[in-house]
Formats: structure tokens, sequence, C-alpha cells
């Protein structure tokens, strides 16, 4: 198993342009996760699904989008990219109701600039 | 409003010493806590948990203490090797919590040297 991957590793935007970080899972687990990390801070939770269609918000969902069509896919889509945004983003997933540990992606380094 | 924090941004330990990472919550409707391990340029990766219902639990080198009086947890690793050397994070989860989620504290670089 791949497990939870993330591409690109790294990114640089431009203010007001437009990404998507792809996030997969190969281990059939129906929770999904994008958190972000800012230096010296702890992973804030961004968006959240339990199960394909299903999505909602976490801490600090303000400037992003989600959508999940299938189990293995959470795109996290940044609209009008802003120098907040600034981050590492990871992805993580869990098999679901009373797990505990999340399994996270290697991240994505984003820099909007 | 940080409801689980790690006070402590380094530690920096002595190979074959003990290293203690101390965590502190506030919210009593957790009902588990977790201790990440984040190396550079990776994912966070899960290393022990305890219930709410427990004070102690051990998974070789590494022990978790849970004081609910005090709403504290701290990790033990002994010994501590230089392999050790990462980021810990402690996590908590919400009784009846949909979806799962996760609370973070900040993180505690530990460099165990050698």
């Amino acid at each position: 198993n791949a497990g939870v991957t993330q591409t690109p590793k790294f990114r640089i935007l431009k203010i007001g342009q437009s990404m998507t970080l792809q996030c997969a899972q190969d281990m059939n687990h129906n929770y999904m996760y994008w958190y972000r990390q800012d230096p010296g801070m702890g992973l804030k939770l961004i968006y959240y699904s339990v199960g394909a269609g299903i999505t909602d918000k976490g801490e600090v969902p303000n400037g992003y989008n989600v959508s999940r069509s299938t189990t293995e896919d959470f795109p996290l889509r940044l609209e009008l990219a802003a120098p907040s945004q600034t981050s590492v983003y990871f992805c993580a997933s869990n098999t679901g109701t009373g797990a505990r540990e999340q399994y996270f992606g290697p991240g994505t380094r984003l820099t909007v600039t | 409003d940080q409801q689980v924090k790690q006070n402590s941004p380094s530690l920096s330990v002595q190979e074959g010493r003990i290293s203690i990472l101390n965590c502190d919550y506030t919210n009593s409707m957790f009902d588990y806590f977790l201790w990440y391990k984040k190396y550079p340029a990776e994912g966070p990766t899960f290393l022990i948990s305890i219930s709410s219902i427990k004070d102690k639990n051990e998974d070789g080198r590494f022990t978790v203490f849970l004081n609910k009086s005090a709403k504290h947890l701290s990790l033990h690793i002994v010994p501590s090797q230089p392999g050790d050397s990462a980021v810990y994070f402690c996590a908590a989860r919400m009784i009846y919590n949909q979806g799962g989620k996760l609370i973070f504290g900040q993180g505690t670089e530990l460099s165990v040297k050698p």
C-alpha cells in the first residue's frame, strides 16, 4: 500500500491564483481530513469527510473548498490565494467510526507571494 | 482558545537519558489522547495513545501518563536515542465526536544528543 499520497510536494502561487491540492489513499478508509500547519503551531483542521459525497468544515475552512466524489480521493481547492494561506498542508485518513489514529500524507508546502 | 497546549517549544536531552514531553488540556470532554512524531519534510506518524479512563499506557520505550485531575498528560521516552529527535505533537479526540476530529497541541521539538 502507498498509504496517503499528496501532490504536489511544493508549490509557489501568486496572490489571487487558484490551485487544487491532491490527496489520495489506498487503504479504503472512510474518513479523510485536511490540516494546515503554520510555523510553531499545531495542525489546524480545515475540512473533513466521513464518506464519499459528505464533507464538513473544520476549524479554519475560510478560503478553501473540498469535494469527495470517491472513497480514495479528497482534493482541497484554494480559490484566490492569499499570503495567509502560506503553510504546509497535510491530508490524513482513518477507517472511520471508533478509529483513533489518523494516517498522514507527506504534506504539500505552499507559498503564496 | 487553545484546548490542547504544549508549553515547551523545545527539549534537549542526552542519549540514554529520559525525555519527558508534557501536554495540558482544558476540555474534560476528550475520550482519547494521542502522541504523534514528526520528522522534517514528512507527515506526522502515530506513536501511542491513551484512553481517558486509564492513567498509563506503555509501548516499548514509550509510556504515556494521564492525570485527569490536573488535565495533564506526559510522554516518557526511556532510554532516549538520537533517532528520537523530532517534533512531538499531543492530540485529543472529543467524546461523541462526529468525524473523529483531533485537536493538536503546538508541538515540542526534541533533540537527543549523542
